[in-house]
């Protein structure tokens, strides 16, 4: 079965700070990624998505960055944290190799808390 | 940006009781699907509805999609205290992209 993991769980970081975020799906090959952001008590931002290894779309022009080193690693970056950047950032997959919006499966998501 | 608006923002009902949830969006799609999250966890997906289809059924839960006034609900039947949780639409066209509304918080009183 198709797992995925998502760490930290929760993170504490000051302004100007780098961020790494790593998601791993395991079960699967090829898999759509996504890195999404939650406000607190709101709906989910798309930020970025990749359909494969080294391609990358961004939805959002902001301070972060992404990158996909293997076909199963998604890695949400930051070279200096915003006050802006504090969410709740989720990582999905779905399955890959067609564009009709396949369900997602979450993470477990970072809760990341800018100072 | 955000595609999906639903209706109401927050629902609190008695257990035992059907839970309503609606669903606007603006432009064409693909497919409407449902998702489910627990607070401070991740979505889990519920139910998955394609432009071509009017009514899907999964075990309590109900969708139906309305494309000519671009708006969908999930109806789900004899609630109970562990359906508590927020609930959210997200659309999908033909891209890999799938855009999520702003979620309605349910509360189910036991």
């Amino acid at each position: 079965s198709q797992t995925i993991h998502q760490w930290p769980a929760t993170l504490v970081q000051p302004v100007g700070s780098p961020l790494s975020l790593e998601c791993t799906v395991e079960g699967t090959s090829n898999p759509n990624l996504y890195w999404y952001r939650q406000a607190a008590g709101r709906g989910l931002q798309l930020l970025f998505y990749s359909v494969g290894i080294g391609q990358i779309s961004s939805e959002v022009p902001q301070n972060l960055s992404a990158s996909r080193p293997q076909d199963r690693q998604f890695i949400l970056s930051s070279k200096k944290l915003l006050l802006s950047d504090s969410g709740f950032y989720l990582c999905a997959w779905s399955r890959g190799g067609q564009s009709d919006n396949s369900p997602l499966h979450f993470g477990n998501g970072t809760r990341l808390t800018v100072t | 940006s955000q595609q999906g608006e639903e209706d109401p923002q927050a629902l609190s009902i008695q257990e035992g009781e059907n839970a309503t949830m609606n669903c606007s969006y603006k432009t064409s799609i693909n497919n409407l699907q449902w998702y489910r999250q627990n607070s401070g966890r991740g979505l889990v997906h519920l139910i998955l509805i394609r432009s071509n289809e009017r009514e899907k059924h999964s075990g309590r839960l109900r969708v139906t999609l309305d494309t000519s006034k671009k708006s969908s609900s999930l109806l789900i039947t004899a609630s109970r205290a562990a359906d508590t949780a927020s609930y959210f639409c997200a659309t999908g066209d033909s891209s890999y992209k799938l855009i999520f509304g702003s979620g309605t918080r349910l509360l189910v009183r036991p």
